[in-house]
């Protein structure tokens, strides 16, 4: 089974731009999450897709924002781009089905660099 | 969720058994323990998870004590590929999939 994919892997923008990065689930799983990574802050949860709805929302400004297709695949865009958003951004997949245990399997992540 | 803490680093030799604890006093009673490591620069892996009882999967065993206030992850045999940091947080059930990571534990495995 294929693992999560996270396109692009890279990516290198401008202060002021906007930015958007997608995440493929594992096949069947319908919970996808995404998360930042930084020296500084260490791995902070963004938010939560399920079935297209957003169920979960961390600590984040409303530049960061995400939708969730009928596929369960997902994106997550960052608009207005500040120095500050270099990051690497992960996303995660679970099957998040009644009964199942919730572990989440994560994608190698996108590394974006604002300059 | 109830936050964990954990040592910041850790040595082990290689070929040794890898013991990496974790507190999690206010841990609530449908709060599950997960164990997660992130080698550098790529994405977390799963590792294990538990509720009460000790658990053991093809790569580690998890102890957690019997108040439930903190555990061990156990690496029965460390290689310099178990060289990560290692992440142990707690999560309740029914807070979906909202994980709150903290400053793991960096083990380094040495020849």
């Amino acid at each position: 089974k294929a693992g999560v994919t996270q396109t692009p892997r890279y990516l290198i923008k401008t202060r002021g731009q906007q930015v958007t990065l997608s995440c493929s689930p594992i096949s069947g799983h319908r919970s996808v999450s995404w998360y930042q990574q930084t020296p500084g802050q260490g791995l902070q949860f963004l938010f939560e897709y399920f079935s297209e709805t957003q169920r979960n929302k961390g600590n984040f400004p409303g530049r960061f924002s995400g939708r969730q297709f009928s596929n369960s695949r997902s994106e997550m865009n960052v608009s207005t781009l500040e120095l500050g958003d270099s990051a690497l951004y992960l996303c995660a997949s679970s099957l998040a089905q009644q009964g199942s245990t919730y572990e989440q399997y994560f994608g190698p992540g996108t590394r974006l660099t604002v300059t | 969720d109830a936050k964990t803490t954990q040592p910041p680093s850790m040595d082990c030799a290689e070929g040794r058994a890898a013991n990496l604890p974790c507190n999690h006093s206010t841990i609530s009673g449908n709060e599950y323990v997960y164990w997660y490591r992130q080698i550098h620069s790529q994405g977390p892996q799963y590792i294990i998870h538990g509720l009460k009882n000790n658990e053991t999967n093809e790569m580690a065993s998890l102890i957690i004590t019997e108040d439930r206030k903190s555990s061990t992850l156990i690496l029965p045999h460390a290689t310099l590929r178990d060289t990560a940091v290692y992440y142990c947080i707690v999560r309740t059930r029914y807070n979906f999939n909202k994980f709150y990571f903290g400053s793991g534990t960096k083990l380094n495995v040495k020849p």
